[in-house]
This record gives structure tokens, C-alpha cells and sequence, in this order.
């Protein structure tokens, strides 16, 4: 079975914090993909990162930060320094061998100046 | 145009009506998707299309009719529907390959259905 699970529902911080939003997945397959995207109140969907399972290997693009653990089927994301742009709903996702795409409920983050 | 484009952004249709949402990406993709997302519920998966073959219909009841009449565009044919339908209608196209290429995502149709 393929599934994503994002136990946060609703995260508030105050700007210039830095938050984790956890992602945990579930597959079978041995080679799978997973992402992030950012929901902000306008709807349209953005895609901010994609991980293959066989690279490990964290990476950080300006404030964002990903840490992906096989060990702990987890792949979270860290927004370093918060701001008010960053408020949104943010979605993993997991993608295995074929077409179809598993997406979390979603984290909605919201940033309070 | 770039990227994935949808029309209309919004819509307003009685129960009655027979509306259509189009999408059409511009990324050279092969694989289109729509999803439906209701306020304060995840993501649902509706229709997968591979090369203008449909893969995936998920439960999808028959008052939605999906097309895909080459890799570029897709549509959803409405009609007869409820006010239960009302909600964000997104559409997504990526790479139908073992690559593993991420989803891009039009602007959405917000539908309401009076």
C-alpha cells in the first residue's frame, strides 16, 4: 500500500521561527519519489522539492531545508527564519513505479507577524 | 502560455446545467490528472490519463465525464450536478515515464453548483 501521512494539521508560529512540517510515507516499492508542494490561499499547487529513494542526501534551498530518512520513512521540511509569505497549506507527496501520485491531508501553516 | 492552464477559473452552474473544464499544459508531458479538493478535505484523485488512455478513475460518479483527446489538453464534462460537488477542481500533468517527474498544477476551476 501507498500512503502518506502528515499528523500535523495546523501549525502557527511567529515570523523570523523556524518550523518542521513531518511527512511519513508508506510503499513497497523500491524505488519511489517524493515531493513537497506549497498551497497558498490562491489554490494553485507549487512544487518546491523532489527526493529519489536512493538519494539520501538533505538539501537545503534558502530558507527551505529537507531531511530525508529511509530509516524512518520520513521526509520532513524546515522553513528556517519564518515569514509571512510562507503562510500556506504545504502537501507531501509519493509517487512509486507507476503514474499515480499519494498526497498527504496537508499542514497549513500560518505565519503571524 | 506556460506551464498548466485551466478554464474557467471560476464557474457558477445550476443542477441542471452541462458544463465543461478545460486544461491544457504546455510542458510536453504525457501523463494529465484531475483532482478534486473540497474545502477542509485532502487531495482526491479523480482520473489518471497515459498517453490519452484513462488509467485511473477512482469511484468517480458518472455526472462526470473526463476527455482527453491528445496529451495536451483535457477536459471534464459536468453535468447534472449537486451542490456536494462544489469545489476546487485542479488538473496536473507530468512525465509518464519511470523517471519519477513531479505533477505541475493549473490554477484550478473553483466551481459552485447552485
Amino acid at each position: 500500500a501507498q500512503k502518506v501521512t502528515q499528523a500535523q494539521t495546523e501549525i502557527s508560529v511567529v515570523e523570523k521561527e523556524d518550523v518542521t512540517l513531518d511527512c511519513v510515507y508508506e510503499t513497497r516499492d523500491t524505488t519511489y519519489y517524493l515531493f513537497w508542494y506549497k498551497q497558498p490561499p490562491s489554490g494553485e499547487l507549487v512544487f518546491l522539492i523532489r527526493r529519489n529513494s536512493f538519494d539520501e542526501q538533505n538539501e537545503i534551498s534558502g530558507r527551505y531545508s529537507w531531511n530525508f530518512q529511509k530509516s524512518t520513512s520520513s521526509f520532513n521540511f524546515t522553513i528556517t527564519a519564518s515569514q509571512v509569505v510562507d503562510s500556506a497549506v504545504y502537501f507531501c507527496a509519493l509517487r512509486g513505479a507507476g503514474n499515480q501520485f499519494y498526497f498527504g491531508t496537508g499542514t497549513s501553516l500560518t505565519v503571524i507577524p | 502560455e506556460t506551464g498548466v492552464t485551466q478554464t474557467p477559473r471560476h464557474l457558477v452552474m445550476g443542477m441542471t446545467n452541462k458544463k465543461s473544464l478545460k486544461c491544457e499544459q504546455h510542458l510536453g508531458h504525457n501523463a494529465m490528472y484531475w483532482y478534486k479538493q473540497s474545502a477542509k478535505k485532502p487531495l482526491e484523485l479523480m482520473f489518471v490519463y497515459n498517453f490519452k488512455e484513462q488509467t485511473e478513475n477512482n469511484s468517480v460518479p458518472s455526472r462526470f465525464s473526463p476527455e482527453c483527446p491528445n496529451s495536451s489538453h483535457l477536459f471534464l464534462h459536468l453535468h447534472t450536478l449537486q451542490p456536494e460537488d462544489s469545489a476546487l477542481y485542479l488538473c496536473a500533468s507530468s512525465h509518464s515515464r519511470a523517471g519519477g517527474g513531479e505533477q505541475y498544477f493549473g490554477p484550478g476551476t473553483r466551481l459552485t453548483v447552485t
